[in-house]
């Protein structure tokens, strides 16, 4: 069956950059998506369609595909950015949804 | 500005079912679809299934579909999600979410999310 992997956790200096990635068979046909949610709070969707960035989300958020792995990339990385990060994108035969098991980042 | 409000937290016993609410303001049903998305403690996201009411079409996650059922209220713009039989591993928080109508069939942009329920599924 499909499945969407992450790392369970990734650490990154105070405004350094840092790169999340997702890996996953489906991925190569089919959009990702990045929500960040921090404790007790709801998901907030910070990238779709691979690489765009809804009204709101500061630009150092950016997202790329290459394959069958997603990234996103936080390019100065602030310590409100201290969340879950997790990809979704469709399981491989694209009428069902999925998510990865979500990434911690800590910012140092 | 787009909102959506769900109902509050419930404790029920393994067996029996329960139905959350999600209400939308600001938004009608015509341009969205609704997702429901469930956390278990300490676990990731878990995709349950999707709704569109203007065409009262379902698509549920094979894991749900025998276990759950997606409605909605278009008078109210309000959505519903009812699982039933459950298991002390349903205790989980739940959240809708709105999919703009626009990206269904391509990438599924999940653009606003309620708060959560939390469902607490003891003995």
């Amino acid at each position: 069956s499909s499945e969407l992997t992450q790392d369970p956790a990734v650490s990154v200096a105070l405004g350094q950059t840092v790169r999340i990635t997702c890996q996953g068979d489906s991925l190569s046909d089919f959009y990702a998506s990045w929500f960040q949610q921090k404790p007790g709070q709801a998901p907030v969707l910070v990238i779709f369609a691979n690489i765009q960035r809804p009204s709101g989300i500061p630009d150092r958020f950016s997202g790329s595909k290459s394959g069958n792995t997603s990234s996103l990339t936080i390019t100065g990385a602030l310590a409100e950015d201290e969340a879950d990060y997790h990809c979704c994108s469709r399981d491989n035969t694209g009428h069902h949804h999925l998510f990865g098991g979500g990434t911690r980042l800590t910012v140092l | 500005q787009v909102h959506l409000v769900q109902s509050g937290a419930e404790v029920k016993k393994p067996g029996s079912s329960v139905t959350l609410s999600c209400k939308a303001s600001g938004a009608t049903f015509n341009t969205y679809a609704v997702t429901w998305v469930r956390q278990a403690p300490g676990k990731g996201l878990e995709w349950m299934g999707g709704f569109i009411p203007i065409v009262v079409t379902t698509n549920y996650a094979q894991k749900f579909q025998f276990r759950v059922t997606l409605s909605a209220d278009e008078s109210t713009t309000t959505a519903y999600m009812e699982l039933r039989a459950l298991k002390t591993e349903d205790t989980a928080v739940y959240f809708c979410a709105l999919v703009e109508m626009a990206t269904i069939l391509d990438y599924y942009k999940m653009v606003v999310w309620g708060q959560g329920t939390t469902v607490i599924v003891s003995s």
